[in-house]
């Protein structure tokens, strides 16, 4: 059965800090591993990482997949505290029609 | 873009009545849309996918018959809860990934679902 896990839970900061978040996997035919930030409503995209040591970046995020360990990472720099939500960390496996397998998810708060 | 819209936003019911969610792509075709529902600090669970034109896929432990779904249009997807009881309460949020050859997919947002 597919598994994705994430750590910490939950992470309290200060504005400012960095942050690592962390999601490990055990799928079976891997595809695409893909985070998502979710506020008060429902998941926004953040990205989706198909092959490993590639970077992707978007202002202070960035994530990058490590397939031979089975794990990515998103990393949040500079805090905000309208960083605060949820990060949520899901794989796709192939032949599954693109079904998400979520992990529980980070729960992220920033403090001014 | 990618914009996905549900309607309602949130509703209240009356146990044993039924409730239709709606889900709408708005700005591209979505041949598969995806319900999930998420209970309070837990995270989303896929519930069933849905294919334009074809019967929708249940997971294990989803009732079809309760959680009935339609796919008529490539921009539509219905979700409707049948006899609904208390426990039917949730949060449910379905995705539509924009285009055969990607695995993104968007999500709407959300349906808040009380039953009373």
């Amino acid at each position: 059965e597919d598994k994705v896990v994430q750590s910490p839970l939950s992470l309290v900061v200060h504005e400012g800090d960095t942050v690592t978040l962390n999601c490990s996997y055990e799928v079976t035919n891997f595809r695409s591993l893909l985070w998502y930030k979710q506020e008060k409503k429902a998941p926004t995209f953040l990205f989706m990482l198909t092959s490993s040591g590639i970077e992707k970046k978007s202002g202070r995020l960035s994530s990058i997949l490590d397939k031979k360990e089975l794990f990515s990472i998103l990393n949040i720099t500079a805090t905000q505290t309208g960083d605060s939500a949820i990060y949520l960390c899901a794989q796709i496996s192939s032949g599954s029609a693109r079904q998400l397998t979520f992990g529980s998810g980070t729960q992220l708060t920033v403090l001014p | 873009g990618a914009v996905v819209s549900q309607h309602p936003s949130w509703v209240i019911c009356k146990s044993g009545t039924s409730v239709k969610i709606e889900c709408r792509s708005l700005d591209f075709q979505a041949t598969t849309m995806f319900w999930y529902r998420q209970f309070p600090k837990q995270s989303l669970m896929l519930m069933a996918t849905s294919n334009e034109g074809s019967k929708a896929t249940y997971e294990q432990g989803v009732e079809k018959d309760k959680f009935l779904i339609n796919h008529a249009s490539l921009t539509l997807s219905t979700l409707t809860v049948t006899s609904a009881h208390p426990e039917d309460s949730s949060f449910y949020i379905c995705s539509a990934a924009k285009g055969a050859g990607t695995d993104t997919q968007y999500f709407g947002p959300g349906t808040r679902l009380t039953v009373l």
